[in-house]
């Protein structure tokens, strides 16, 4: 069964450094991966998506995340963050069933980020 | 918001009495979904839609049922809402299971 973990239900970070949020997932077969990012009181947006054409992924705003099949990790990363990036980030994980077919997606639980000036 | 539009935006409500809400979308996407968003638990899926009538139970189905009579519309129904169902509720939209979803603005459900 596919599930993923988000390891930090909170990340605090200063405006400048970079930005580490991990996630672990655990799936069956061929995953695909996404993070979201959901700014105070809004709905999520996609930052960016996996599907196996390329291990590391870069998504909008700075974000990348690269895909350990090894590690079964998919960690999102930002060379230096901005005040901007205050948010929660999802990890979000669908999985192919013996079917062939795709699941539904499952998110995880959440992190949230807190940039100091 | 991807041309999808959730209403109402903010709802307080009594126990036991009925709410629906809506989703309407533009972008003519098969593929429609609830969750709801509750402090430590992410989101989690409550009913989605494949098509017009056709629509099957999340992880967190009990108390809730939906209605797809139109492509563009979705509704959530709690037909006797439950202090437990106070959460933020969000619609979104996919042109495939487990593609890119997109999101609405999200529904603020009290019940008091």
């Amino acid at each position: 069964a596919q599930s993923v973990t988000q390891l930090d239900s909170h990340v605090s970070v200063s405006e400048g450094t970079p930005v580490l949020l991990r996630c672990n997932y655990s799936s069956s077969y061929s995953p695909s991966l996404f993070w979201y990012v959901q700014h105070p009181n809004k709905g999520l947006q996609l930052l960016l998506k996996y599907t196996s054409a390329a291990t590391l992924v870069k998504g909008i705003n700075g974000f990348e995340a690269e895909f350990k099949k090894s590690e079964t990790s998919f960690h999102l990363t930002k060379p230096s963050a901005h005040m901007s990036d205050a948010a929660e980030y999802f990890c979000v994980v669908s999985d192919r069933n013996y079917g062939g077919s795709q699941g539904n997606l499952i998110f995880g639980k959440g992190t949230k980020l807190s940039v100091k000036p | 918001d991807a041309g999808i539009t959730q209403s109402p935006r903010h709802k307080v409500t009594e126990t036991g009495t009925p709410v629906t809400l809506r989703c309407h979308q533009t972008e003519n996407h098969r593929y429609m979904y609830w969750y709801r968003q509750d402090p430590g638990h992410g989101l989690r899926l409550i009913h989605y839609s494949y098509g017009v009538k056709d629509t099957d139970k999340g992880e967190v189905s009990d108390g809730y049922s939906v209605s797809r009579s139109k492509t563009e519309d979705f509704l959530l129904t709690l037909e006797s809402a439950t202090s437990s169902q106070t959460s933020v509720y969000f619609c979104a939209i996919s042109t495939r299971v487990g593609n890119i979803q997109y999101f609405g603005a999200g529904t603020r459900l009290s019940v008091l």
